[in-house]
């Protein structure tokens, strides 16, 4: 059963910061928070993962809030190849792989 | 370093048959783990198998089983196919540190299993 609610689906025009919301309202205090996305029914890919902590790559930043009840992943300038469905997971601690993935968010990234 | 690779592709099926799908992690990795994705129940855990021992395991009958191999190397076996087996089935990699408390999981490109 997902542990995570995500809207539906979001639009975001190319070359702004696309902010994709997540609740886990019942996250345990080892478990992570994984996003991946997937495009066209390819596998999916990783993007990034926090526990507490404020995170950032190459690809987005992982804000958690104090709380850890909810995280928002930030893409900070959307291209057209960020249109796809975005998975937000928590994962790690007692189910350490067992991912449960919810249905997602569907980015639509428009010109 | 070569990523997550499934093999076959793409493989039709019909009723009553059995299938075996393959998955090679990436180099390194110990744990891979199965998925599987149908338009209706989205991507759904199956199981996962560590140092050829299964460790977790999701909701679907015994007609769904898996091994892994001393390669690390795994294979997921559905017998007495149905037509809602048809999904893609996906197969994820990860280092599994011992000690870790969290791994992430990258995954293959998939196998899409039709069943007629």
């Amino acid at each position: 059963d997902a542990k995570t609610t995500q809207p539906t689906s979001m639009d975001c025009a190319e070359g702004r910061a696309a902010n994709l919301p997540c609740n886990h309202s019942t996250i345990s205090g080892n478990e992570y928070v994984y996003w991946y996305r997937q495009i066209h029914s390819q596998g999916p890919q990783y993007i990034i993962h926090g526990l507490k902590n404020n995170e950032t790559n190459e690809m987005a930043s992982l804000i958690i809030t104090e709380d850890r009840k909810s995280s928002t992943l930030i893409l900070p300038h959307a291209t057209l190849r960020d249109t796809a469905v975005y998975y937000c997971i928590v994962g790690g601690g007692d189910n350490f792989n067992k991912f449960y993935f919810g249905s997602g968010t569907k980015l639509n990234v428009k010109p | 370093k070569a990523g997550v690779t499934q093999t076959p592709r793409y493989l039709i099926k019909t009723r009553g048959q059995q299938v075996t799908l393959s998955c090679s992690p990436i180099s390194g990795h110990r744990s891979v783990s199965w998925y599987q994705q149908t338009p209706g129940q989205g991507l759904q855990f199956l199981f996962e198998y560590f140092s050829e021992t299964q460790r977790n395991k999701g909701n679907f009958p015994g007609r769904f089983s898996g091994r892994q191999f001393s390669n690390s190397r795994s294979e997921m076996n559905v017998s007495t196919l149905e037509l809602g087996d048809s999904a893609l089935y996906l197969c994820a990699s990860s280092l599994a540190l011992a000690g870790g408390s969290t791994d992430t999981q990258y995954f293959g490109p998939g196998t899409r299993l039709t069943v007629l």
